[in-house]
């Protein structure tokens, strides 16, 4: 079985340019989740969807953040403007349904993007 | 004060020994994870469990849900074992994560 796939895995900068991520998640899952992890600190979510709605997005900064999945498989995170603090990994993540408790969310192997 | 505290943050050993990683929680839980991420690498789940004990080759994890406490346990370790140990709780519908324990295994 694929894992999930993200693109590009590095992205270098320069401040107030924008920059977009890609995610594939594993086919057949429900639920998608971006997750921005600094460096030192745990993932932090940025966004939740549940097939192509939106469950929770209230950590994304949405002055300049944005995300979506349009037909609830692949997904896109975009910044537009960089800021130097959004330099860290980007982790994509899915699971086959979040109504179900307890579920196993697989992980990407990340976008590390530094913002120069 | 986070919802999620692991101990100790960083920890270094020599091959072979027994290790055991520490994290406490301070909310309602559905089921709490234990994940693997090796520098450069994405993550790995390595356990999921709501009450009692997993164990999976080398790997043991235990829960204690009235403490709200759960160790995680590596024995026989190896340089390879080197990696951050991520605890995270799942609570309606999300995980919350700490933030991380980082361990090198010398030979």
């Amino acid at each position: 079985e694929a894992g999930v796939a993200q693109s590009p895995r590095y992205k270098i900068i320069e401040k107030r340019q924008s920059v977009a991520f890609w995610c594939n998640p594993i086919s057949g899952h429900a639920t998608l989740y971006w997750y921005q992890q600094i460096l030192g600190q745990g993932p932090k979510l940025l966004i939740q969807f549940q097939n192509n709605g939106v469950v929770d997005d209230s950590q994304l900064p949405k002055d300049r953040f944005s995300a979506e999945r349009l037909k609830g498989v692949d997904s896109t995170l975009k910044i537009q403007p960089a800021k130097l603090e959004d330099s860290a990994v980007y982790l994509c993540a899915s699971s086959l349904d979040r109504r179900r408790a307890q579920e196993t969310q697989y992980f990407g192997p990340g976008t590390r993007l530094l913002v120069l | 004060k986070n919802e999620v505290e692991q101990s100790p943050q960083n920890l270094t050993a020599q091959e072979g020994e027994f290790i055991t990683i520490n994290c406490s929680y301070s909310v309602g839980i559905s089921a709490l994870h234990w994940l693997q991420q090796h520098p450069g690498g994405g993550i790995v789940s390595l356990f999921m469990l709501s009450s009692g004990k997993k164990k999976h080759g080398r790997l043991i994890a235990t829960i204690n849900i009235q403490e709200k406490h759960s160790s995680l346990h590596i024995t026989a370790s190896h340089p390879r074992d080197s990696a951050v140990y991520i605890c995270a709780v799942g609570s309606t519908d999300k995980l919350i994560f700490g933030t991380g324990t980082r361990l090198q295994v010398f030979p």
